[in-house]
């Protein structure tokens, strides 16, 4: 089955320890993004790739990068994790703009920050 | 800047009746609609969605409705059943834009 999947699904790290959450996908999608969800709010974009092409949001802190070494695989690097950065960090996958597509979601990861 | 708005965090029905879930969006550069639904430890997952040139399409028993001038949609789902318990997302896109602007969900409990 095409899917999205992330891991670990649940990470856990001290406060200023760099952590890196990983993202792949089976269906050969141009488009990766990743969110940002608290609870009980919108899942926020934090950026995202179109093919090799990084777009980052304007309110995308610095501590927050990503890398797409090739069209499967995404990476959320957060370089100092604070416990603001607690959440559920959501990646996600859709077909290039140019005509409607939805966006399939990875189960997420949930980031505690100690 | 909320740009997607679920005023309602929460909604109970009894099984068999009727669902309405509504959401509200800002710009009118919005073309497209979209419902997800999302229980507990998994992603969203695509329900339905809606093109800005229409204002109305079905799958089912899920019915979304747009009304452009109100910049409102609305997700109905009949009869309702437990299953359905969840949290609906809906989200927002503009035409050959690559990004997707979310509400803060509406959780939704179908009572047996």
């Amino acid at each position: 089955d095409a899917m999205v999947i992330q891991n670990p699904r649940y990470q856990v790290t001290q406060f200023g320890k760099p952590v890196t959450l990983s993202c792949s996908q089976t269906l050969n999608h141009n488009v990766m993004y990743w969110y940002q969800q608290k609870s009980s709010q919108a899942p926020k974009l934090l950026f995202h790739y179109y093919d090799k092409d990084f777009n980052n949001e304007a309110d995308t802190p610095d501590n927050f990068q990503s890398r797409r070494p090739n069209t499967s695989f995404c990476f959320l690097d957060i370089r100092s994790p604070g416990l603001g950065d607690a959440a559920m960090y959501l990646c996600a996958t859709s077909r290039a703009g140019g005509a409607y597509n939805e966006q399939f979601f990875g189960p997420g990861t949930r980031l505690t920050v100690l | 800047d909320q740009q997607v708005k679920q005023n309602s965090p929460s909604l109970s029905v009894q099984e068999g009746r009727i669902s309405i879930l509504n959401c509200d969006y800002t710009n009118s550069m919005f073309d497209y609609f979209l419902w997800y639904k999302k229980y507990p430890a998994e992603g969203p997952t695509f329900l339905i969605s809606i093109s800005s040139i229409k204002d109305k399409n079905e799958d089912g028993r899920f019915t979304v409705f747009l009304n452009k001038s109100a910049k409102h949609l609305s997700l109905h789902i009949v009869p309702s059943q437990p299953g359905d318990s969840a949290v609906y997302f809906c989200a927002v896109q503009a035409y050959n834009f690559n990004k997707f602007y979310f509400g803060s969900g509406t959780k939704l409990n179908v009572k047996p």
